[in-house]
């Protein structure tokens, strides 16, 4: 049981590239969301999904897209890379379902990226 | 305000030491207090949560929730330098956002 996949561990982009962040998860979670941590501003919700088809914005989604088709991946599309997009990205699920209750989340390891 | 704010440390105890974590909140329709800890270029992981107030334990470890004063608690008791990692207070109203602290840094000493 692999939990929740995140590839690349580490990518360096130049202003203005794009790229995807991948995310798997293999618990037939509903709920998947990404976060970004920086230093002294904790983790921050960027997009998150209640289900295939489903998604909205978290709290600070500007400069990315996400997509949900499938159950078990959720993509992070960053379109037009900058500086202040240098952070850790962490991907999470839960199960979700009708009732969240605490939406316990488990966290993939993260992918660095820095951009220059 | 900011609606969560967390101490990040770093602090530094000895081994064996009573370790006192704390956050305070702001928004009063929180029902959820979660404890996560993250230890270096891994990604978080819950450590035990709380429905609205009271305390709740699991081995050395102690979450205190006092709704009142909008303030959460996580003690570690007979800290080991296993200990030693990121501790996240997070929060949630039920619903699909959690939002979390900035972390605090313990560093255990052997």
């Amino acid at each position: 049981n692999a939990g929740v996949t995140q590839t690349p561990k580490f990518q360096v982009l130049k202003t203005g590239q794009s790229m995807t962040l991948q995310c798997a998860q293999d618990m037939n979670h509903e709920y998947m969301s990404w976060y970004r941590q920086d230093p002294g501003m904790g983790l921050r919700l960027i997009h998150y999904s209640v289900g295939a088809g489903i998604t909205d914005q978290g709290e600070v989604p500007n400069g990315y897209n996400v997509s949900r088709s499938t159950t078990e991946d959720f993509p992070l599309r960053l379109l037009s890379a900058a500086p202040s997009q240098t952070s850790v990205y962490f991907c999470a699920s839960s199960p979700g379902g009708a009732s969240s209750g605490a939406n316990v989340l488990t966290f993939g390891a993260g992918s660095r990226l820095t951009v220059l | 305000q900011k609606e969560v704010e967390q101490d990040p440390g770093p602090l530094s105890v000895p081994e064996g030491a009573i370790v006192s974590l704390n956050c305070t909140y702001s928004n009063s329709a929180f029902q959820y207090f979660m404890w996560y800890r993250q230890y270096s270029r891994k990604g978080p992981e819950l450590l035990m949560y709380t429905y609205s107030s009271g305390n709740k334990e699991d081995g050395r470890f102690t979450a205190q929730v006092d709704k009142s004063s909008k303030y959460i608690s996580l003690f570690i008791r007979d800290s080991q330098p296993s200990d030693s990692a990121t501790y996240l207070c997070a929060f949630n109203t039920g619903g699909f956002k959690t939002i979390f602290g900035a972390g605090t840094r313990l560093f255990v000493k052997a």
